[in-house]
Order: structure tokens, then C-alpha cells, then sequence
């Protein structure tokens, strides 16, 4: 199994700029998960799926969008890129009822800079 | 969830067993502990839970005191690539419809393995 997988590894992007950030996972978990980490700082949870086709908002949602139409794909869409968007981006997944839920398994991360 | 306390940083010589130790003493009785570790530059990687009993598995042993109020994680044979921040965190079991899954990283312990 290849786990979670996430494209780019690296991105740079202008003020305003739009992009989608590709997570996919061959585990078949059932939930997956959108966090940043800003330098020095813990993961926030931006958004999160517990099934093809529902979506909820995390704690900092705002300026991003999610879709969920397969099980295995998780992509996350920044409109009109800040500044304040600048950090990594890891996507994670879980397979309900193991562990209570936080046996999460996570990418290797998209380390975006909005210039 | 109940607040969890760990020292800031540790040594362990290669090879040792190297006892990262975590406070929880407000730990509710449904609240599981999970162990993470965060190695530079990559995503978080899960290492082993518990809720009661003492857990074994290929990467740690968890080790949970009778009264659930601290625990230690113990890599058995350290070594250099096991240099990392290493996580404690205690959660209760995701809910449906809640907000699930929204791991809260503290500050952790930052184990050096020396040569």
C-alpha cells in the first residue's frame, strides 16, 4: 500500500491565485482529514470527511473548499490565495471504529508559500 | 479533553531504550492515549493507543499506570532515525456528527538519539 499521497510537495503561489491540493489514500478509510501547520505551531483541522459525498468544516475553514466523491480522493481548493495561507498542508485518513477514531495516518505533507 | 503534560526534550544513547513519559491526570474514563511522533519536515505518524492495558506493537510499548493518570512510551532499541517530537494526546472517541478526529498536537517531548 502506498498510504496517503499528496501533490505537489511544493508550491508557490501569487495573491489571488487559485489551487487544488490532491490527496489520495489506498487504505480504504472511510475518513479523511485536512490540516496546516504553521512554523512552530500544531495542526488545525481546516476540514474533514467521513464518507464519499459528506463534508464538515474543522476550525479554520475559511478560505478553503473540500469535495469528496470517491472514497479514496480528498482534494482541498484554496480560492483566492493570502498570504496568511502560507504553511504546510497535511491530509490524513481513518478507518472508523479503530483506536476511538484518532489512529490517523497522514501524507508527507504540501509545503505551500503564497507570495 | 483532558490536558496532558510532557517534558520538553530528552536524550537517549543509540541502541538504548529510550521512556518518553506523559502526564494526564484529569483523564476522563472513556478518554484513549495516543502517541504520535513528528519527525523534521514530515507528516505526524501514529505509534500506538491505549485506554486501560498496557499495548505492545512493532514500533513502542505503552505502558498505562492503574490509575490511567500518566503513562510512558517506551522505544525498546533506539536509534538515530527515532529522533523526533514526540507527541501525547488524550481523547475521547469520536462522535458521529462531531467534530471528528481533530487531533490537538501540545507541545510534546523533542527525543535526540545520540550516537
Amino acid at each position: 500500500n502506498a498510504g496517503v499521497t499528496q501533490t505537489p510537495k511544493f508550491r508557490i503561489l501569487k495573491i489571488g491565485q487559485s489551487m487544488t491540493l490532491q490527496c489520495t489514500q489506498d487504505m480504504n478509510h472511510n475518513y479523511m482529514y485536512w490540516y496546516r501547520q504553521d512554523p512552530g505551531m500544531g495542526l488545525k483541522l481546516i476540514y474533514y470527511s467521513v464518507g464519499a459525498g459528506i463534508t464538515d468544516k474543522g476550525e479554520v475553514p475559511n478560505g478553503y473548499n473540500v469535495s469528496r466523491s470517491t472514497t479514496e480522493d480528498f482534494p482541498l481548493r484554496l480560492e483566492l490565495a493570502a498570504p496568511s495561507q502560507t504553511s504546510v498542508y497535511f491530509c490524513a485518513s481513518s478507518l472508523t471504529g479503530t483506536g476511538g477514531g484518532y489512529e490517523q495516518y497522514f501524507g508527507p505533507g504540501t509545503r505551500l508559500t503564497v507570495t | 479533553d483532558a490536558k496532558t503534560t510532557q517534558p520538553p526534550s530528552m536524550d537517549c544513547a543509540e541502541g538504548r531504550a529510550a521512556n518518553l513519559p506523559c502526564n494526564h491526570s484529569t483523564i476522563s474514563g472513556n478518554e484513549y492515549v495516543y502517541w504520535y511522533r513528528q519527525i523534521h519536515s514530515q507528516g505526524p505518524q501514529y505509534i500506538i493507543h491505549g485506554l486501560k492495558n498496557n499495548e505492545t506493537n512493532e514500533m513502542a510499548s505503552l505502558i498505562i499506570t492503574e490509575d490511567r493518570k500518566s503513562s510512558t512510551l517506551i522505544l525498546p532499541h533506539a536509534t538515530l532515525r527515532d529522533t523526533a517530537v514526540y507527541y501525547c494526546i488524550v481523547r475521547a472517541p469520536a462522535i458521529y456528527g462531531g467534530s471528528q478526529g481533530n487531533l490537538i498536537f501540545g507541545k510534546g517531548t523533542k527525543l535526540s538519539v545520540k550516537p
